[in-house]
């Protein structure tokens, strides 16, 4: 058990449609951050949230946002959902001045139709 | 851009056959590379971070390597429940403590039969 738990498990949407994922991180780690993992490859990095703030994004659209709460949880928004963004979403903890190692949720299957 | 693979794709073993998964990669300035195991419709599961090229790390039947273009991830005498996706990613060196970016390659699905 990493200490780190997301909601909902699964999720279907229609293409349109907004999203909203939740995590809650491991205590004492202030730093969070989000991946997409389709089917069959590995997680892409969304972007990482440090002390409530955005400060790292990978290859996605800003219609891909987030937030991040003093009490550990975090939430990843996506408006105008398309087909191509079905897909695994995993969260992952740490806290910045340790290891570097990032502990993964058990992720959000989202399923748009 | 940072980049990984890995190798091979699938990997089929018998019960007991010991063999090993690569990943290689690409990187502006290594500040780690880690192992995960991934079951399906799950999470990523830790195993491994391994900081600087000669390095090693083992864990029950696992043991992960380091140079300064691949890692391996060594299985000995493998068990069916071994059967997992197993994923190495990279950690760019960016300058600060908070930045942490995990570049992941595709992935290694082991099947270990009976």
């Amino acid at each position: 058990e990493t200490g780190v738990t997301q909601s909902p498990t699964h999720l279907i949407k229609t293409r349109g449609q907004q999203v909203t994922l939740r995590c809650s991180s491991q205590s004492g780690h202030n730093t969070v951050s989000w991946y997409q993992q389709a089917l069959g490859q590995g997680p892409q990095f969304i972007f990482q949230y440090y002390r409530e703030e955005e400060n790292g994004r990978g290859n996605f659209p800003p219609r891909f946002s987030g937030l991040q709460f003093p009490n550990y949880s975090s939430e990843l928004n996506v408006n105008a959902l398309e087909l191509d963004d079905s897909a695994l979403y995993l969260c992952a903890s740490r806290w910045d001045r340790g290891t570097d190692t990032q502990y993964f949720g058990p992720g959000t299957r989202l399923t748009v139709l | 851009e940072d980049q990984v693979t890995q190798s091979p794709e699938a990997l089929r073993l018998q019960e007991g056959e010991s063999s090993s998964l690569n990943c290689s990669y690409t990187v502006s300035g290594l500040r780690g590379l880690f192992w995960y195991r991934q079951d399906p419709g799950k999470g990523p599961e830790f195993l491994f971070t391994l900081y600087s090229a000669g390095e090693e790390k083992e864990k029950e039947r696992l043991k992960a390597t380091l140079t300064k273009k691949e890692s391996f991830l060594h299985i000995t005498a493998p068990k069916p429940e071994d059967s997992a996706t197993y994923l190495c990613a990279v950690q760019a060196n960016a300058g600060g403590t908070s930045y942490g970016k995990l570049t992941f390659g595709q992935g290694t699905i082991l099947t270990v039969h009976p």
